[in-house]
């Protein structure tokens, strides 16, 4: 069955540091999303991506993040300069297209520790 | 704009007792209403969802819930709660009346089980 991928499972990086998580959402799919769940809360909405745009971002996604589909089938976040309040598990999910019936495929996230 | 909440953020119950988790939702258009389940350290995994037609919805691992437009219930319930069943449960909803899917989730509940 297919499914999305995500690269590291855990990433450790000093503060001030820039990171990139990657995920490989599923091939047909169209439209793709990262969320942010820092430990013990809610996952919460960064950013939702259609046709190389960005289609929405939430008040968490500030100058610091940035996403971008560089070759087609990779979907990467980019974290500029790290803070300790980055530290999270970072999901990345993808949906079909329109006439979807509004599920989300996640992926096992990516768990990112700042110092 | 689509919100959720769970009452109770800690629910404990014996081994074979029934679950029950609430999840109220407010939407301004008819909902697509999900049920993730997360295990420690583990991503999200659905459970069950409602899009439209029947409004009791049956999910893995034998839990339940039911759409209650009158109440904006969408409460998750299981006869028989077994040890495998502790885990953080999501209730969330999707907004599709736009070109694409976002889902919001709610704080989240998590479930302990009693031996």
């Amino acid at each position: 069955e297919p499914e999305v991928t995500q690269t590291p499972s855990h990433q450790v990086t000093q503060m001030g540091q820039e990171v990139i998580l990657r995920c490989v959402p599923i091939s047909n799919h169209l439209y793709f999303y990262w969320y942010r769940q820092i430990l013990g809360q809610k996952v919460e909405f960064l950013v939702s991506f259609y046709n190389n745009e960005i289609s929405e971002k939430s008040e968490i996604f500030d100058d610091q993040f940035s996403v971008e589909r560089p070759d087609g089938s990779n979907f990467t976040l980019k974290i500029r300069s790290t803070k300790l309040e980055d530290s999270a598990m970072y999901f990345c999910a993808s949906v079909p297209g329109l006439a979807s019936t509004g599920e989300l495929f996640f992926g096992e996230g990516s768990r990112l520790t700042v110092l | 704009a689509q919100s959720v909440t769970q009452l109770g953020s800690h629910v404990s119950v014996s081994e074979g007792a029934l679950v029950l988790l609430r999840c109220n939702y407010s939407s301004s258009v008819p909902p697509y209403l999900f049920w993730y389940v997360q295990y420690p350290n583990q991503g999200l995994q659905l459970l069950l969802k409602y899009t439209t037609g029947a409004t009791l919805v049956k999910g893995i691992n034998g839990f339940e819930a039911e759409f209650k437009k009158s109440e904006t219930s969408f409460h998750l319930t299981k006869p028989s709660a077994h040890m495998s069943d502790a885990a953080e449960y999501f209730c969330a909803v999707s907004d599709h009346s736009t070109s694409y899917d976002k889902v919001i989730f709610g704080p989240g509940t998590s479930l302990s089980v009693i031996p």
